[in-house]
């Protein structure tokens, strides 16, 4: 068990390049979860996945975000046409399906921050 | 749509000593999970405690334990004989029971920063 790891640690980028994140989860973890965190906030739901499929989106999820897991292993997330306000703490977590009882394991994060 | 809330921002305690950071939710469900997890300055994000809440009895682990009060929605985390180690950003977090279907999403407060003093 090596843990999640989220690559980049730090990502800085001009307002309107695209950017992407990847995150690697437990190996035999079937959840996998992207949040978002900014300064002083707590972490928001963005999307999740059980295996390959997405299977709920926030609205926080905007139409330049995508997110994938295309083989039900890593997942990435891309944010095209990065904005201001999209600077921010990307956290992956991922689980073993069966709620409360199999807790989500988080990742170091990936800090974007937009110029 | 179920909220988290914190209402200390910050909190300090003396080394050795006992603190207890406050948490209520708000929810329509009657199965759910209650979660404490602690995220140390640029370090990743790790669980404290967890409690189901049908079970009456208050969780514990080692030096933490929390206050459950189901009919006031109230999910307090008691820190007992404080370490340096434990200062960090405390975040409350609530889950709806996987039965009911859904992405067992976590909801989060905006948490409490904790200081130990030596």
């Amino acid at each position: 068990d090596t843990g999640v790891s989220q690559d980049p640690r730090h990502k800085i980028t001009k307002r309107g390049q695209n950017v992407t994140f990847r995150c690697d989860p437990i190996s035999e973890h079937n959840r996998l979860y992207w949040y978002r965190q900014t300064l002083g906030q707590g972490p928001e739901f963005l999307t999740y996945f059980q295996n390959e499929a997405q299977l709920e989106k926030s609205r926080l999820l905007s139409d330049r975000f995508s997110a994938e897991r295309p083989k039900g292993s890593f997942s990435t997330l891309e944010i095209q046409r990065t904005e201001q306000g999209d600077s921010a703490m990307y956290l992956c977590a991922s689980s073993l399906a069966g709620g409360g009882n199999q807790p989500q394991h988080f990742g170091d994060g990936t800090r974007l921050s937009i110029l | 749509a179920q909220t988290v809330t914190q209402s200390q921002p910050e909190m300090s305690v003396q080394e050795a000593e006992t603190v207890t950071l406050s948490c209520t939710y708000d929810t329509s469900e009657s199965d759910y999970y209650l979660f404490w997890y602690k995220q140390p300055p640029s370090r990743q994000m790790i669980l404290v405690i967890r409690q189901e809440a049908y079970k009456q009895q208050n969780a514990t682990e080692n030096r933490f334990s929390v206050n459950f009060q189901k009919a006031a929605k109230s999910f307090s985390l008691k820190i007992s004989d404080s370490q340096l180690g434990d200062a960090a950003m405390y975040f409350c977090a609530y889950t709806a029971f996987w039965t009911q279907g859904g992405s067992e999403k976590l909801v989060f407060g905006k948490g409490t920063k904790l200081t130990v003093n030596p």
